[in-house]
């Protein structure tokens, strides 16, 4: 079946340290990849996405590689901020078919001053 | 703002009754998607309107029912509530076809079933 699997959180980290969280998926065909961040009571909003294989999308300083071989989509961050301090989720969606977003459980960063 | 916006915020009610989501989709966004984001299951797909048509349907239970209406606003209706169904419940709406993949959500409506 078609799904995300995401790193177990909550992850707790100090202000600047880098950041890795995994994400890993299966799915029937070649999906886009999409990174969403929900900051403390407000909606999911998208973080960045990759559409094919090798693509690398970035934004606010967060990173992700489309990589097809591992099946992955890790997200990254040199230096984290306090600000950052929220809840990620991967996601997929395929390209045929429905439109909706396939979600993986979600990881909880918590970041120390 | 993602300019969606979802009513009521809050909403606190018992086993047994019967309540009303409303979402109002960003302007010109012909797709309506309802997700559920409880603790032990995350975030689950339920269902997707198209302009006014059921395009998609998730782990939405037979209890649970949503409409879009022609002014592209959606209502999902759940019934017979059972104290599991507390959760938050997001709309998200996107472009034509959503093409693109990304989804704008809006702030949820916190939904706590005593």
């Amino acid at each position: 079946g078609n799904s995300v699997t995401q790193m177990e959180g909550p992850v707790t980290l100090s202000e600047e340290a880098f950041l890795t969280i995994n994400c890993t998926y299966t799915a029937t065909g070649y999906p886009s990849l999409f990174w969403y961040v929900q900051y403390p009571g407000e909606g999911l909003q998208l973080l960045l996405k990759a559409t094919k294989a090798d693509d690398k999308g970035s934004n606010k300083g967060f990173e992700a590689t489309y990589r097809k071989e591992t099946t992955s989509f890790h997200l990254e961050k040199g230096s984290v901020q306090v600000s950052d301090s929220a809840v990620y989720f991967c996601a997929h969606r395929l390209i045929q078919g429905a439109q909706k977003l396939v979600f993986g459980q979600g990881t909880r960063l918590t970041i120390n001053p | 703002d993602s300019g969606v916006t979802q009513t009521p915020k809050h909403l606190i009610t018992a086993t047994g009754q019967r309540v009303t989501l409303r979402c109002s989709p960003r302007s010109g966004d012909l797709s309506v998607y309802w997700y559920q984001q409880s603790l032990d299951q995350g975030l689950q797909f339920l269902i997707q309107y198209y302009n006014g048509e059921e395009r998609a349907k998730g782990n939405i239970l037979e209890r649970f029912s949503a409409q879009q209406f022609p002014d592209l606003h959606s209502e999902l209706n759940l019934s017979s509530l059972e104290l599991g169904d507390s959760a938050l419940y997001f709309c998200a709406s996107s472009g034509a076809q959503g093409r693109t993949g990304e989804l704008f959500f809006g702030e949820g409506s916190r939904l706590t079933v005593l």
